[in-house]
């Protein structure tokens, strides 16, 4: 199985400042269709997952431009521009390239 | 609008059953992959199983492979999960959600809470 290992696990961040999580794969992501299945969900307290990013960089309908993916191959990364309260939960990235998908660990996003 | 309604979940014994179930409303659901994954209690995310459009093709976490069972209704607009030889670490919360196409997990639904316990 591809194991997605994010870092870091916590991140305390001031409102109005800056996050940035990364995410790097056991193996490379990139489908024999040349996509690369790499997504990264929002999940807030109490709530299901909510799609943010698929394939590396795209944003999902309705997700603030202050959301950015990045990366290729085994090395990838979700930034905030600006966090706001609104952004509170947990981050995870998900391959979808191969055939059992994979979860990272987690990333709790908090305010300081 | 899309909706994915969870159903199913509850208390059962270890060693027992239960079949879980996802109403799906506002797509052609039909035309789209669907998957399962499950959230243990204070715990990460877990895939569980996935099927294609038309049920032809299933894939299955190795935790779950030999237990668990996915399938769908396409005229009842309903994906299900079996699950037999429940284990307490099968405790969780199930969710149903929706690929389209590049976008695996586009939309999920509320969950279901499994419990394993005598």
């Amino acid at each position: 199985d591809i194991v997605m290992t994010q870092t870091p696990l916590s991140s305390p961040v001031t409102l109005g400042q800056p996050a940035s999580i990364s995410c790097r794969s056991s193996q490379s992501l990139v489908h024999s269709d040349g996509n690369t299945y790499l997504s990264w969900l929002q999940q807030r307290p109490g709530q299901p997952p909510r799609l943010l990013i698929y394939k590396i960089s795209n944003r999902f309908s309705g997700v603030p431009d202050r959301f950015s993916g990045s990366g290729a191959g085994t090395d990838f990364t979700l930034k905030i521009s600006r966090v706001e309260a609104e952004d509170v939960g947990v981050y995870y990235c998900m391959q979808a390239t191969h055939p059992l998908y994979t979860f990272g660990q987690g990333t709790k996003l908090e305010i300081k | 609008e899309v909706q994915l309604v969870e159903s199913g979940g509850g208390l059962v014994q270890p060693g027992g059953s239960l079949r879980l179930s996802c109403a799906a409303s506002g797509f052609t659901f039909s035309s789209y992959w669907m998957h399962w994954v499950r959230q243990a209690p204070g715990k990460g995310l877990v895939w569980v199983s996935r099927i294609n459009s038309d049920g032809s093709s299933t894939s299955y976490a190795d935790s779950v492979k030999g237990r668990f069972t996915i399938s769908r209704d396409n005229a009842k607009n309903t994906l299900y999960l079996q699950m037999n030889s429940l284990r307490a670490e099968d405790t969780a919360v199930y969710y149903c959600a929706r690929r389209d196409g590049y976008k695996a997990g586009d939309y999920w639904g509320q969950g279901t809470l499994v419990t394993v316990s005598s």
